[in-house]
């Protein structure tokens, strides 16, 4: 039972446009949720969270916005740069349990410059 | 200076053998786990161990066993590999209660 799922499995934009990633999960007791970035062969690497208190969440180029209601959360990355190019990985935690930590399948993003 | 680290990075093994996966964290942290990236690219958490109690333990065969001799090691102890344990595997660690985990570079496991 996927629980958090990232239908897009790639997406590319041109260098200096925007970027955006989805993100749906199934499971409503979810309250905190995070992106990571993964390049070949490297672990996956923390870049922004937000918490279910929140809509919104910016840092830098990045922002990540969550819709409860809906279930879905996207991660938005202006302007796109090359080094952006990588695959991203969509996680979410319940409040019961701050170990459990749910990954999608990850999108792959190609910035072409 | 590795935060998380794995050993060995590939490892190609027959069906049957007992390996293991090394992890180390030079981060203080005290929960470490252990996940399987599977064909379908998903990153399905396989283990935590905090202050070397066992916390999650999924549908995992219990071929797969977890070894943490002190908080900055968690090893994984696979015994009778079969085809179905080829995979990426990745640790990673966190402090207690912490949002953010911290992963190593992954062991691609392969049984032939």
């Amino acid at each position: 039972d996927q629980q958090v799922k990232q239908n897009s499995p790639s997406l590319s934009v041109q260098e200096g446009r925007i970027s955006i990633l989805n993100c749906d999960y199934t499971n409503s007791m979810f309250d905190y949720f995070l992106w990571y970035k993964k390049y070949p062969a490297e672990g996956p690497t923390f870049l922004i969270s937000i918490s279910s208190i929140k809509d919104k969440n910016e840092d830098g180029r990045f922002t990540v916005f969550l819709n409860k209601s809906a279930k879905h959360l996207s991660l938005h990355i202006v302007p796109s740069q090359p080094g952006d190019s990588a695959v991203y990985f969509c996680a979410a935690r319940p409040p019961y349990n701050n170990n459990d930590m749910r990954f999608g399948a990850g999108t792959r993003l190609t910035v072409k410059p | 200076d590795t935060a998380v680290s794995q050993t060995p990075k590939y490892l190609v093994t027959q069906m049957g053998n007992d390996k293991s996966i090394k992890c180390e964290q030079n981060l203080g942290h005290d929960t470490m786990y252990w996940y399987k990236q599977d064909s379908k690219k998903f990153l399905k958490i396989m283990f935590s161990y905090n202050n070397k109690e066992l916390i999650i333990n999924e549908t995992v065969p219990n071929r797969f066993s977890p070894k943490s001799p002190d908080k900055a090691h968690l090893n994984l102890h696979i015994n009778s590999l079969e085809l179905g344990d080829s995979a990426v595997y990745f640790c990673a660690s966190s402090r207690s209660g912490g949002n953010e985990q911290f992963f190593g570079p992954g062991t691609r496991l392969t049984v032939l």
